[in-house]
């Protein structure tokens, strides 16, 4: 029972560096989202995909891009990382709209 | 955009003690959850709630969904040790298969044995 997995769960970055976030789930889901917590911040929801073939911006969109490969990963990418990046990025999967959301484990991201 | 209100901030309490936090809202939600954050950990779901005026448990968690649809509630009964951890309040709106969350910025809870 893997659910969401994440990877790398730990990770250094020069600025101007990029680095690509991979997120993979196993419950056959339709829905994954990336978010981003920041200390005080709470989660924020950076990019979302309904379903596979789809993606759509969600609060912080700047300075990442997104990947639906399959029903089963959507990954993250930052082409070319700026310190304001340092952050702890989770990845979720839903089966639909209404559902609550399961999480990875995360992966923290410094960005130097 | 969308705001969650939660509050307080943190807590620090006796174990044994009752626990209550809240989350309000600017708009209407039709779905509101509470997750908990162990450290190092992604959120874990608590509770759902669906219907305005739902009251559900789960286990010591007890979760409210307001009747005007703008607030929810969480109680702890008995806290120990365990509970310590981030709890986050999370409101949706969802329409067709769509559905996003907006989270709080969580209710840090430190409980002294």
């Amino acid at each position: 029972n893997a659910g969401v997995t994440q990877t790398p769960k730990f990770q250094v970055l020069k600025t101007g560096q990029s680095m690509t976030l991979q997120c993979a789930q196993d419950m056959n889901h339709n829905s994954m989202y990336w978010y981003r917590q920041d200390p005080g911040m709470g989660l924020r929801l950076i990019y979302y995909s309904a379903s596979e073939g789809t993606t759509d911006k969600g609060e912080v969109p700047n300075g990442y891009n997104v990947s639906r490969l399959n029903k089963r990963e959507f990954s993250l990418r930052l082409e070319s990382a700026a310190p304001s990046q340092t952050s702890v990025y989770f990845c979720a999967s839903s089966a639909r709209g209404g559902d609550g959301y399961t999480f990875g484990s995360g992966t923290r991201l410094t960005v130097v | 955009g969308q705001q969650l209100n939660q509050s307080p901030q943190s807590m620090f309490i006796q174990e044994g003690e009752d626990v209550s936090m809240n989350c309000t809202s600017s708009s209407i939600f039709n779905t509101w959850l509470w997750y908990k954050q162990d450290p190092g950990e992604g959120p874990v779901l608590l509770i759902a709630l669906y219907k305005a005026g739902e009251l559900t448990s789960n286990g010591r968690l007890t979760a409210q969904f307001g009747i005007t649809r703008k607030d929810s509630f969480l109680n702890i009964s008995a806290s120990i040790p365990s509970d310590v951890g981030i709890y986050f309040c999370a409101g949706m709106n969802y329409g067709g298969s769509q559905g996003n969350l907006i989270f709080g910025k969580g209710t840090k809870l430190s409980v002294k044995p």
